[in-house]
């Protein structure tokens, strides 16, 4: 069963332009939602992070979005650049858990 | 420099070998993972451990074995009896309390 689902499996976006990636969960018990940037051949690296009593956070040219009614969250990425070009995983967490529960993840292309 | 080490970056296994991956923290973190990544599948948990000489089984331990017995150390094997062994292979670490995991830069095994 996946604990946090992920959307679209891929992206294609001009440069300069927005690039939302989007994550749904079910328990409501999670309360840390990181995401992730992966660049081929590397591992993740955390990107941005957020707990559910904001509705947004915003570094530099990434924001998260978070709807906790819906049980939501979102990446925007202003701006999208080539060098943006990675696969992006969301990720669920909670206090006294063994694992981050990930994403699907999410392949991200920017042309030029 | 503090950071995971997992080495080999490269590995082939012939069938029916065993072989073991290596990861390598010098972040003084308790809690160690290995992950598997397969296209459009994201991260898959193998194993866990958050203390040494203890570890716990993932969602697809089926084939693979640990052992951690430094705190710095958590190497992974693949046996004989991992079907389908061809992946990308992460290991990550974090602090019990803490919420940021981090990655190694990951094994690829390939069966010949």
């Amino acid at each position: 069963q996946q604990q946090v689902k992920q959307s679209p499996q891929s992206l294609i976006v001009q440069k300069g332009g927005i690039s939302i990636i989007n994550c749904a969960y079910e328990n409501t018990a999670f309360d840390y939602f990181p995401w992730y940037q992966q660049f081929p051949g590397k591992g993740p690296a955390l990107l941005i992070a957020i707990r559910p009593d904001v509705s947004e956070k915003k570094e530099g040219r990434f924001t998260i979005s978070f709807n906790k009614s819906a049980k939501q969250f979102s990446l925007h990425i202003m701006d999208s650049q080539p060098g943006d070009s990675a696969t992006y995983f969301c990720a669920a967490d909670r206090a006294g858990a063994n694992n981050l529960f990930f994403g699907t993840g999410t392949r991200l292309t920017v042309i030029p | 420099d503090g950071g995971i080490t997992q080495s080999p970056k490269y590995l082939f296994r012939k069938e029916g070998q065993n072989v073991t991956l290596s990861c390598e923290q010098n972040l003084n973190h308790d809690a160690m993972y290995w992950y598997r990544q397969d296209p459009g599948q994201g991260l898959r948990l193998i194993y866990y451990s958050q203390i040494v000489n203890d570890f716990q089984k993932g969602d697809i331990a089926e084939g693979y074995s640990v052992s951690r017995e430094k705190k710095e150390s958590f190497p992974l094997t693949v046996t004989s009896a991992q079907k389908n062994p061809t992946a990308f292979y992460l290991c990550a670490s974090r602090t019990l309390a803490g919420t940021e995991a981090f990655f190694g830069q990951g094994t690829r095994l390939t069966v010949v």
